[in-house]
Formats: structure tokens, C-alpha cells, sequence
């Protein structure tokens, strides 16, 4: 069976400082991967989306990057962080069976990150 | 942007009553699908219903979709105290592989 995970899952950082959060999914082979933010009480925010390695779609643009250097694993980061950036960060995965279909995708447990 | 909206914001119902939450969106799509998230959890897929299928079933889950009027409905029959969360639409395009999600409504089952 699949599995997806994230970490950390709490992080406190201060404004300035570098990020770096880490997905990984196991039990699937050549996954579309995704990367949301989720602000208190809201929805989801897609933030970058990958359907190989290497292949980085960005959807909103800030001081955030994302990088896919293997298969399964996909790397949020960020050089400095703002205040802004707080929020829980969430990973999730599908299926990726050609293009112009999009399928369920599944979530991790989320990173719940707090710059102070 | 968000294209989904959810419909009530937050519903309070007591245990065994149904609950019925609604999602409108504004451009033409390929499926629909509905989460439910526990609170500080990740999402969890409920069900997918494409846009040539009117009514889907899952267990409690009733999903229904009319894309004359861009709407769509969930039905969570005789609720329970462990159906307290919030549930997110989200839409799929007609085209590409990522989910525009709507803000949700938390719903809460009181025992």
C-alpha cells in the first residue's frame, strides 16, 4: 500500500531564517506531487506542483521554491522566511496516468509551521 | 483563487440527523471531489464524482452534481459524533493535473 510521509511536523522558525520541509511517498511509482498551505480556518492554497523529476509548476508567486530531485520526494524551501509564511503545509500525491485528467489525491499529515 | 465555495460556513446538528453541505463553482470541469479534514490533520478523500454522473453513493456518503447550474451536494446521512470535521470541495479542470479546493464547512455533530 501507498504511504506518504511529511516532516517535520511542527516547526517554529525565525523571520529570516531558511526552510526546508520534506515529503516522500512510498508505494507508487512516478506520482504527481503537490504542495498546499492551508491559513487558519480556510482552504487549501496549491502552492507548486510537480508530474516528474525535475518538473516544477509554480502556482502562486513568493519567496517559496520546490524542488522533485528524486521520484517520490518533493522539497519545499525557502532562503528566508516572512512572517506571512506561517501556516500548515501539506503534501499530497496521485496518480499519474496521462495528461488532462486529474484523479484523487492523497495527503500527508501536514507540517505546521510558525515564524515568529 | 479558489473556485469552489462551500455552502453553509459551519453547520451544528445533533447526532442521527443528516447533514447536507453544497459547493458552487464557476468554470466547466472534469470531476469533482469532496475531503474531509480532522482538525491539524491532513486531507482525506471522501469521493469523485465526474461531470457526466449525477449521483454517486458511498456508505453514508451521498454526492450529487448538476453542471447546468455549476453546484454540487454532499449528504451525510444519520451523522455521528466522529463525522465532526470539515469537508472541502475541490474541482479538477477539463484539462492539467491539480485541484482548485473551496474554503469548506466545518461541521459539528453534537452527541
Amino acid at each position: 500500500s501507498q504511504t506518504i510521509h511529511q516532516w517535520p511536523a511542527t516547526l517554529v522558525q525565525p523571520v529570516g531564517s531558511p526552510l526546508s520541509l520534506e515529503c516522500t511517498v512510498e508505494g507508487t511509482s512516478n506520482p504527481n506531487l503537490y504542495w498546499y498551505r492551508q491559513a487558519a480556518g480556510r482552504g487549501l492554497q496549491l502552492l507548486f506542483y510537480s508530474v516528474g523529476i525535475g518538473q516544477i509548476s509554480s502556482e502562486v508567486p513568493q519567496n517559496l521554491s520546490a524542488s522533485r530531485p528524486q521520484d517520490r520526494q518533493f522539497i519545499l524551501s525557502s532562503k528566508k522566511l516572512l512572517l506571512s509564511d506561517s501556516g500548515f503545509y501539506l503534501c499530497a500525491w496521485s496518480v499519474s496516468l496521462g495528461r488532462g485528467y486529474t484523479y484523487e489525491q492523497y495527503f500527508g499529515p501536514g507540517t505546521r509551521l510558525t515564524v515568529t | 483563487s479558489q473556485q469552489g465555495e462551500e455552502d453553509p460556513q459551519a453547520l451544528s446538528i445533533q447526532e442521527g440527523e443528516n447533514a447536507t453541505m453544497n459547493c458552487s463553482y464557476k468554470t466547466s470541469i472534469n470531476n469533482l471531489q469532496w475531503y474531509r479534514q480532522n482538525s491539524g490533520r491532513g486531507l482525506v478523500h471522501l469521493i469523485l464524482i465526474r461531470s457526466n454522473e449525477r449521483e454517486k453513493h458511498s456508505g453514508r456518503l451521498r454526492v450529487t452534481l448538476d453542471t447546468s447550474k455549476k453546484s454540487s451536494s454532499l449528504l451525510i446521512t444519520a451523522s455521528r459524533a466522529a463525522d465532526t470535521a470539515s469537508y472541502f470541495c475541490a474541482t479538477a479542470s477539463e484539462y492539467g493535473n491539480k485541484l482548485v479546493f473551496g474554503a469548506g464547512t466545518i461541521l459539528r455533530v453534537k452527541s
